[in-house]
């Protein structure tokens, strides 16, 4: 069984600074593709990013990159330029090929303090 | 286009009960999966439908069930409510269902259970 782990319950971030959530999994799938998912208080998930296992380039989307280390089994996110909007509970997640899926590690809630 | 929409917003019912929840995803969407949210569990995948049949189905007891129609609206049932039961269910819809496409998500039931 595939197990997603976020081993930072809590973080608060200035303003305009930069901010690193961590997340580790575990697999013995050789593909899979790993994402990103942002909850704010209005409790709808957003897709924030995601990554396929196969491709070594680290995905972007604007503020937001990963650093994927497959070997590692490492899928952290980077925020950068932070903005008050981006207060919110962060989940990780891993999808080994199985439809929609998808295993979610415990979340980080983010604070972004002006 | 709409978003997804779950009804009802919030529930709250007795041990014991039967409740039965609504989805539907947004218009061409042909796969709706749910997902349990509780403080204690986290995110945990319940099921999945892709074009009226479960594709996938997670570690939940037989009390918990669920349909999609065929306008790919989807329903979930939850028989002899336990006070464990009570949690927000999310449901998320995709195109095709495929494992790297981006899951929609609704703003979810949160059902508690006295």
């Amino acid at each position: 069984a595939q197990t997603v782990t976020q081993s930072q319950p809590e973080m608060s971030v200035q303003e305009a600074e930069t901010v690193t959530l961590s997340c580790t999994y575990d697999t013995s799938e050789s593909n899979y593709y790993l994402f990103w998912y942002k909850q704010p208080p209005s409790r709808q998930m957003i897709l924030v990013i995601r990554q396929e296992a196969y491709k070594q380039q680290n995905a972007t989307e604007n503020r937001f990159s990963v650093n994927f280390q497959k070997a590692a089994k490492s899928f952290s996110l980077k925020i950068s330029d932070s903005q008050l909007g981006d207060t919110a509970m962060y989940f990780c997640a891993f999808n080994n090929n199985a439809g929609n899926m998808l295993t979610f590690g415990g979340g980080t809630r983010l604070m972004v303090k002006p | 286009k709409a978003g997804v929409t779950q009804t009802p917003r919030y529930l709250i019912k007795t041990r014991g009960q039967q409740v039965t929840l609504s989805c539907s995803p947004i218009s061409g969407h042909r796969s709706v999966s749910w997902y349990q949210q509780t403080p204690g569990q986290g995110l945990q995948f319940l099921f999945e439908y892709f074009s009226e049949t479960q594709r996938n189905k997670g570690n939940f007891p037989g009390r918990f069930s669920g349909r999609q129609f065929s306008n790919s609206r989807s329903e979930m049932n939850v028989s002899t409510l336990e006070l464990g039961d009570s949690a927000l269910y999310l449901c998320a819809s995709s195109s095709e269902g495929a494992t790297n496409e981006k899951l929609f998500f609704g703003s979810g039931t949160q059902l508690s259970v006295l």
